[in-house]
This record gives structure tokens, sequence and C-alpha cells, in this order.
């Protein structure tokens, strides 16, 4: 079993939609969780961290639930800009080993 | 504040052929790790130093790939030979002291290797 599993889509929304991507997670030790983004050809940019709180920057909103062991990003009022693809990281407890996912592509339409 | 520099930026080889890839982390990062990024797939982890030390290689394809990190500073990761399943990009990325918890990776722009 994969230690970050992804839905590698693709999203097609057009501007102004809300989009939410979700990622699950196989070691319940795991603490630290991040969504990177990757531009097409470039590398991966921290895009926010996930707390358990979860955690609200503008128009993008990271959530936990540790109990189903995933993660999720919600984007609202989608922008061009905001087409990329989207990596989850789940940092393992032990070993401070950084498992990414396959990534999400979204694509937003005008 | 200068970035993670990687070199080359692109490289073509043959299969059986060896290459080698460079990589400078931000001044005063610690923690320096490698990854394997196939086309349609996120980063594989290959190897993380801690200053000059291996903290996780679990990844690394050691019959034929190696990594040093001699003086804690730049390293430098080797492919002897190459197979057409290496064609990839190889991202090199840096983090301040490589505790985990938060800290933040900076990646440099990759490397990308084509194998015929």
């Amino acid at each position: 079993r994969k230690e970050v599993e992804q839905d590698p889509g693709p999203f097609n929304v057009p501007e102004g939609a809300t989009v939410a991507f979700n990622c699950t997670y196989s070691n319940s030790a795991s603490q630290s969780f991040f969504w990177y983004r990757q531009d097409c050809r470039k590398e991966p940019k921290l895009l926010m961290s996930v707390y358990s709180s979860g955690n609200e920057d503008g128009r993008f909103t990271a959530q936990l639930n540790r109990a189903s062991q995933y993660i999720s990003l919600l984007i609202r009022d989608s922008k061009l800009s905001d087409s990329a693809t989207y990596l989850c990281v789940v940092i393992a407890n032990t070993g401070n080993q950084f498992y990414f996912g396959t990534g999400t592509s979204l694509t937003v339409i005008p | 504040e200068a970035g993670v520099a990687q070199s080359p930026r692109y490289k073509i080889i043959e299969k059986r052929q060896s290459v080698a890839f460079w990589c400078n982390p931000i001044s005063g990062h610690a923690t320096l790790y490698w990854y394997q990024q196939i086309l349609g797939q996120g980063p594989k982890l290959l190897i993380q130093f801690q200053n000059n030390g291996v903290v996780d290689d679990s990844q690394l394809p050691k019959d034929r790939f190696s990594a040093e990190r001699l003086k804690g500073v730049d390293s430098t990761l080797k492919i002897q030979p190459a197979k057409l399943e290496d064609s990839a990009v190889y991202l090199c990325a840096s983090s301040h002291s490589g505790g985990g918890g938060r800290e933040t990776q900076y990646f440099g722009p990759g490397t990308r290797l084509l194998v015929l």
C-alpha cells in the first residue's frame, strides 16, 4: 500500500468554481502534512501546511481528518493562475521521511 | 537569498552510460534531499543527508545510484550504468535543519534526464 494516495484527476473547472482535493495516508502515526503546488515543468513549491485545527490562506483552506487519515485542500473562486498540479506531502513520524502523493492536476478554464 | 542550484538542467545519454548531477543547497541548510520524479508521478525520495551524513537512503537503487555530500554543503548524485527507466527529473531540495515537523523544503529547478 502506498504511503500517500491522491486522485490524479484531471480536474477541469470553470473560473470562479470551488474545487476540493483529498489525499489519504496510510501511516496513522504521521505527524506533519503539507500541500505543495507544482507548475508544468517547474519544481514543487510549498503552498501551505496542514494543521489539526485546519487552516485558511485566502481562497485556500486545508484540513486534516486524523480519524479517516486524509487531508483536503479546498480552493474557492478558482483563478486561471490556480492551474497546476497539487501534491500532498506527509511526513512519517520516524525518520522524517517526506512522502509525496502523485499529484492532482487542476485546470481552470476561462 | 539564492535558491537551490542544480546542474545540468538537461541531460541526454544512452543506456549503460554514466551521468552525474550536482546540487548546491541554500546557504546554511543542513538537510539535503534528492528526489526522482517520473512523468505523471510525485517526487520519490532517493536519499536524505543531514550535514554530510546519510539519514535515509532506503529507496536509493544502490546497485547503480550513489550520492555524496562530502563537506556537508553541495552534493552529487551519480547513476552508473543508466537504464531506460531512469529517465526522469531529478530534484534536489534543502531544508534548514531537517527536523521534520513543519520544515519547509525548497526545491531546485531539477535536472531532466533522458536515457535513450
